[in-house]
Order: structure tokens, then sequence, then C-alpha cells
């Protein structure tokens, strides 16, 4: 079945600064990659999702890379705020198979 | 249109007494999932259901069981609690065609 596996899995950074996490994933018929965003206390919520024909999608600060060659997507936060302090989850399944697979979580936290 | 609904927000078992975790959406989704959240695991799958009348196990279903009762409920059944049940539970549906899921608010699980 899939492994998803996502680094780093607590990240501080700067207000102001970007961050970056990065996933793996291991079933190459995979094709859909949502990101979540998970605030203290409350339900994880979709930031941004990215399809395997594309390669790479933005939503206003916040971005998702794909590279399907080597089994590995990414999201990307520029010019961080503190309301962007949370845990994101990355994750990953394919059509005909209806097992989202969730990663392991990343702890972000923006230092004012 | 409430969405995801879970009940109950929290539970108290003592070891062995028996329990179900109901979950309901009013999106007309196919897919649905039983999540469970442990700190520095992530959201590990327990099972899904594609659609009405079908489920099947996902990456830790030992000591679980479900029952896809139409297309909008479906429930988790612990028969015989154990401590190393205690987690937060989240209940998700999503329309069945690689699109955003939505999750209900989560059942915090402590079993004594």
């Amino acid at each position: 079945g899939e492994n998803v596996e996502q680094h780093p899995s607590t990240l501080s950074v700067q207000e102001g600064d970007s961050a970056v996490i990065k996933c793996t994933y291991s079933d190459s018929a995979s094709n859909y990659f949502p990101w979540y965003k998970q605030e203290l206390g409350k339900r994880p919520q979709l930031i941004i999702d990215i399809r395997s024909n594309v390669g790479e999608k933005k939503d206003q600060r916040i971005a998702v890379t794909l590279n399907k060659t080597a089994k590995h997507f990414s999201l990307h936060i520029t010019e961080t705020q503190p309301e962007d302090s949370a845990v994101y989850f990355c994750a990953a399944i394919h059509f005909g198979n209806e097992k989202l697979t969730f990663g392991t979580g990343t702890r972000l936290t923006i230092i004012p | 249109n409430a969405g995801v609904t879970q009940t109950p927000k929290f539970q108290v078992l003592k070891t062995g007494q028996s329990m179900t975790l109901q979950c309901a959406q009013d999106m007309n989704h196919n897919s649905m999932y039983w999540y469970r959240q442990d700190p520095g695991m992530g959201l590990r799958l327990i099972y899904y259901s594609a659609s009405e009348g079908t489920t099947d196990k996902g990456e830790v279903p030992n000591g679980y069981n479900v029952s896809r009762l139409n297309k909008r409920e479906f429930s988790l059944r612990l028969e015989s609690a154990a401590p190393s049940q205690t987690s937060v539970y989240f209940c998700a549906s999503e329309v069945g065609g690689l699109t955003e899921a939505f999750f209900g608010q989560g059942t915090r699980l402590t079993v004594v």
C-alpha cells in the first residue's frame, strides 16, 4: 500500500521568512496530493492540492510542487505570518484505490 | 448544511468497555474514513468505505469494526477498549473523485 513520509517533523521560522515542507510517496499510481492545515484543537482543513498532470500550483502565499519521477512533493509558504503556525499534513491517493494516506505531520511555528 | 458531524466529542471508557463512535455527513459523499491521531504519528487510517455497502481496512484496523449503515453514516466500534486506543478520532468524507476531504470535529477518547 501507499506510504507517505514527511519532513521535517518540526519547523521554526522567523516571521516574513519562507517555510518548506517535503513529502515522498511510494505508490507510483498516486495521482492526487492534498495538503491540510490543522490549527490547535481544530479539525484538518484543505489548503491546497495538486494532481499528477501538474508540476506546480500556487495560491497567494502558498505553493505546491510535484516531481513524479522522484515521487516527492513539497509545500512552500512565503512571507510567513503568525497565523501560519499550525500542523501541516501531506497526503496521497490514487483514483480507484480511495485510500487517503497521510504523512506524519509538520508542526510549523512562526517566530514574531 | 452541517458537513461532517461526529458524536460524542469526548468520552472516557474503562478498559474492556465497548462503544460506538457515530459519524454522519450531509454532502452526498461516496467515500468515508476513520482516522486516529496520536502525537507524532499523524493521521493513521483505521477503516474506510469507498461507497455504501463496502468497507476496507486501513493501516491500523486491529481492535476496531465499522459499519457503513447507509450513504450518510459510517460508525466505528470498539468492542473491548484498551488503553492503547486512547486517541483523538476523526471521521472524514470525500465525494469520491479525488477532491477535498472534509473532517468532523473529532472525538477525544480516553481509556483508563
